[in-house]
This record gives C-alpha cells, structure tokens and sequence, in this order.
C-alpha cells in the first residue's frame, strides 16, 4: 500500500499568512493526488486535485505542485475561513489512501 | 445543487450487521464513481470502498474485505454499504462521495455514524 506522510501534523498561523503543507508518498504516484479540508462535524471538501488543479468555487489562494513522491499545498493570505484540516489522499492505484493531516490552526 | 445524505447508521452489537444508504440528488449519478470514506472519532479519513459507473467493478480496503459489500440502484440514484461481522475497529462516521476513478472525490455527503459496541 501507499503512504502519505503529511507535514506539520499541526501549523499554527495568522490571518494573512501564507503556509505550506507537504505530502510525501512512499512511491510514486504520478500526479494522481488530490487536496481536501474539513471542517469539524463536516464531510471533506475537495480543494485541489491531478496535483495543481483547483476546484470550480475554490478560492485562488489556494494552490498545489508537485509530481512523482512529494507535494505541497499553498495557501496564501490566509483568512478566518481557511482554519481547518487538510488531508492529501492518492488515487494512482487501490488502496486509495490518505495522509493523516494537517490542523491548521489560528496564531 | 449537489446533494449526498447518508442514513443506516446506529448503534449496533460486536458482531452485528448494518446497511448504510447514500441518496444521491443534483447531479448525474450514472456519471460518477461512488466510494465511501470512514473516520473514527477525532481520527483521520480512511478510504473502505469504490464501485464503478455500472456497479461492475468494486475495491475494497483489506481490513472490510468479505465483510462489508458496496453497491448502487443506479435508477434510484442510491449507493449502500452492507457491513457484516462489525468489531469495535469499524466504528466511524461513514461519508459517501462521488467522484471519477483516479482523479478526484469531488462532492461529499455529511456522515453517519456507526458505533459498535456491547
């Protein structure tokens, strides 16, 4: 099976700020990476996905790289609304997996 | 609008069984691949199951092999999860999602939770 290792498990920031998560796969997955947040009592809202692709209605802000074993998303000039958790998940092959997050939380 | 609505959820023994159901509305179900995604309390996401467009291809993770079985009613625009044989491990709130294979899981309903316990 595919890991996903995110980092920081935990990310404290101010409104404003621009941060950065990191997924790390245990092999290489291509581009077949996808970016989700979830806020508490909520189901995951889809972000980013083929690694750097914005979903319709989500805000510029928010970006993805990478290819191969490692990736990150960016968010730029936070706001109130983007504190929440962050998940990568890989599609390349089955088990589809997920990392195991990342709290962004306000400074 | 997109919508998901899980239901089926509960309190069930070690042991027991529950069938979990997703109504899916707003979009072209026949279009989409279905999956259902776990988490337990305060825990990450744990992907369990994927059924194709035609339901003719299914993927499960290991852990709920030959004991839980996805399926779909593509003409009621419903996607269910019958879970057998039910340990303490497999409880969760259980989202289904829709989504296209290898690409994304693009909407997402808002759970149900299955707690197995004596």
């Amino acid at each position: 099976d595919i890991q996903l290792t995110q980092s920081p498990s935990f990310l404290s920031a101010s409104v404003g700020d621009t941060v950065t998560i990191t997924c790390r796969a245990s092999l290489g997955i291509g581009m077949y990476l996808a970016w989700y947040q979830q806020k508490p009592g909520k189901g995951p809202r889809l972000l980013i996905y083929v690694s750097s692709t914005l979903q319709n209605g989500v805000p510029s802000r928010f970006s993805g790289s990478g290819s191969g074993a490692q990736f990150t998303l960016t968010i730029s000039s936070l706001q109130p609304e983007d504190f929440a958790t962050y998940y990568c998940q890989q599609l390349n092959s089955y088990p589809y997996t997920f990392g195991q997050g990342t709290k962004l939380e306000i400074k | 609008e997109v919508q998901l609505v899980e239901s089926g959820g509960g309190l069930v023994q070690p042991g027991g069984s529950l069938r979990l159901s997703c109504a899916a509305s707003g979009f072209t179900f026949t279009n989409f691949w279905m999956n259902w995604v776990r988490q337990a309390p305060g825990k990450g996401l744990e992907w369990v199951a994927t059924i194709k467009k035609d339901g003719s291809e299914k993927y499960y993770v290991d852990s709920v092999k030959g004991r839980f079985t996805i399926s779909r009613d593509n003409a009621k625009n419903s996607l269910f999860l019958q879970m057998n044989s039910l340990t303490a491990d497999d409880t969760a709130f259980y989202y289904c999602a829709s989504g296209l294979e290898h690409v994304f899981f693009n909407s997402w309903g808002q759970g149900t939770l299955v707690a197995v316990s004596s």
